[in-house]
């Protein structure tokens, strides 16, 4: 199974703050990865895929790079709904395995 | 438009079985892979199982459910399930059913089209 390792498991940032999250692969996944946004209660929803495509209705505010094993999501300007826990998830491969997610807080 | 409920969830003791449905609407239904996803109370994302289109073929069980976890459809009815056997209190967790082509989307670059159900929460107690 292909393991997925994000850093940090939690971040605390203000708002209009830069962050970046970085999601790393056990082995090479391409370009298969993507990346959700999960908020208390709710299911997560997708943010981005392909390593880098924004997914529609998603604002220009998150982006994603990396190829290979290693990934990075950034947001610019935080904002208080940015506050929330974020995953990537490799569909290289089954299992289709999640990092194990980065709390994003509000300092 | 496509939408995912789960159903089935509740209580039950350890050891105890329980069967998890996904009923689904809004999409050719027995066209898509559909997934099993969990999640225990403040923790991550567990990917636990999926099924083809046509139920003919399971494509993964997480060794945490393997043997005791059954992933199956019926399409007729256009449900997906969850037969979940000899739970243990560490099964507690949300499961979400997950409709996402995530072959196809390697295979075509994109657009990702996901959909979640809302979950149903298992709480495994005595």
């Amino acid at each position: 199974d292909i393991q997925m390792t994000q850093s940090p498991s939690s971040l605390s940032a203000s708002v209009g703050d830069r962050v970046t999250i970085t999601c790393r692969a056990s082995q090479g996944i391409s370009n298969y990865l993507a990346w959700f946004q999960q908020k208390p209660g709710k299911a997560p929803k997708s943010l981005i895929y392909a390593a880098s495509t924004l997914q529609s209705g998603v604002p220009s505010k998150f982006s994603g790079r990396g190829s290979g094993t290693d990934f990075t999501l950034t947001i610019t300007s935080l904002q208080p709904e940015d506050f929330a826990t974020y995953y990537c998830q490799q569909y290289n491969s089954y299992p289709y395995t999640f990092g194990q997610g980065t709390k994003l807080e509000i300092k | 438009e496509v939408q995912l409920v789960e159903s089935g969830g509740g209580l039950v003791h350890p050891g105890g079985s329980l069967i998890l449905s996904c009923s689904a609407s809004g999409f050719a239904f027995s066209s898509y892979v559909l997934h099993w996803v969990r999640q225990a109370a403040g923790k991550g994302l567990e990917y636990l199982s999926a099924i083809s289109g046509s139920g003919d073929t399971t494509y993964y069980y997480a060794d945490s459910v393997k043997g005791r976890f059954i992933i199956s459809r019926d399409n007729s009815q256009n449900t997906l399930y969850l037969q979940m056997s000899s739970l243990r209190p560490e099964d507690t967790a949300v499961y979400y059913c997950v409709k996402v082509e995530w072959g196809t989307l390697r295979d075509s670059g994109g657009p990702l089209e996901d959909y979640w159900g809302q979950g149903t929460l298992v709480t495994v107690s005595s």
